[in-house]
């Protein structure tokens, strides 16, 4: 069964731009999470999506959006970059079915390095 | 308001030796739900366990245990007889969510160096 993909692995951009990750979940899996970790303020829940709605959100400037596919896979936006959003962008899969079975974890995925210059 | 607190910056072993990795929660919910994740070099967290508010039994999986203990809000992680390969970052993280998909708060982590 393949992993959580994340493309691109690496990317750089300069102040001002915008910029899209990908997230493809582990098939079958319905939960998409993205995270933000960076040496200062460590590892943050940026939001999820369920089934291509938005269930919850994390405290971050309305520049970061997300949304998710009818196939699960997920993608999220960051608008108007500044050198603060340089980071590890991790996105996280689960099947999510709220009763905390043995296999109904996170799965993350390898995450987008982003450089904003 | 949910916190974890991981006092441990860095941890320095050598093989084979044990190493426990601390880790303090607050919360209000009734119900949470405790995790701990690896990370390794590469950067992908990588699940360990996840214990319920609810199951204070401590758990053994190979040479990790955990120790959870409300009284003192903590839940702390045990590798015995340590190896090079257990080097990496671990973190601890608390959610009102048994998957903990839609909202995992993270300790600052601990990093862990197995010297061989």
């Amino acid at each position: 069964k393949a992993g959580v993909t994340q493309t691109p692995r690496y990317l750089i951009k300069t102040r001002g731009q915008q910029v899209t990750l990908s997230c493809s979940p582990i098939s079958g899996h319905r939960s998409v999470s993205w995270y933000q970790q960076t040496p200062g303020q460590g590892l943050q829940f940026l939001f999820e999506y369920f089934s291509e709605t938005q269930r919850n959100k994390g405290n971050f400037p309305g520049r970061f959006s997300g949304r998710q596919f009818s196939n699960s896979r997920s993608e999220m936006n960051v608008s108007t970059l500044e050198l603060g959003d340089s980071a590890l962008y991790l996105c996280a899969s689960s099947l999510a079915t709220g009763t905390g079975g043995n296999t109904d974890t996170q799965y993350f995925g390898p995450g987008t390095r982003l450089t904003v210059l | 308001a949910q916190k974890v607190t991981q006092a441990q910056t860095e941890i320095s072993v050598v093989e084979k030796e044990d190493v426990t990795l601390d880790c303090v929660y607050e919360t209000r919910d009734t119900t949470y739900y405790l995790f701990w994740y690896k990370q390794p070099p590469s950067g992908e967290l990588v699940f360990l366990i996840r214990r319920n508010s609810f199951d204070e039994q401590n758990e053994i999986s190979g040479r990790y245990s955990w120790n959870f203990q409300k009284s003192t809000s903590s839940f702390n992680f045990t590798i015995t007889a340590s190896q090079v390969v257990d080097s990496a970052v671990y973190f601890c993280a608390l959610s009102d969510d048994p998957t903990g998909a839609n909202n995992l708060f993270f300790g600052t982590g601990t990093r862990l160096t197995v010297i061989p």
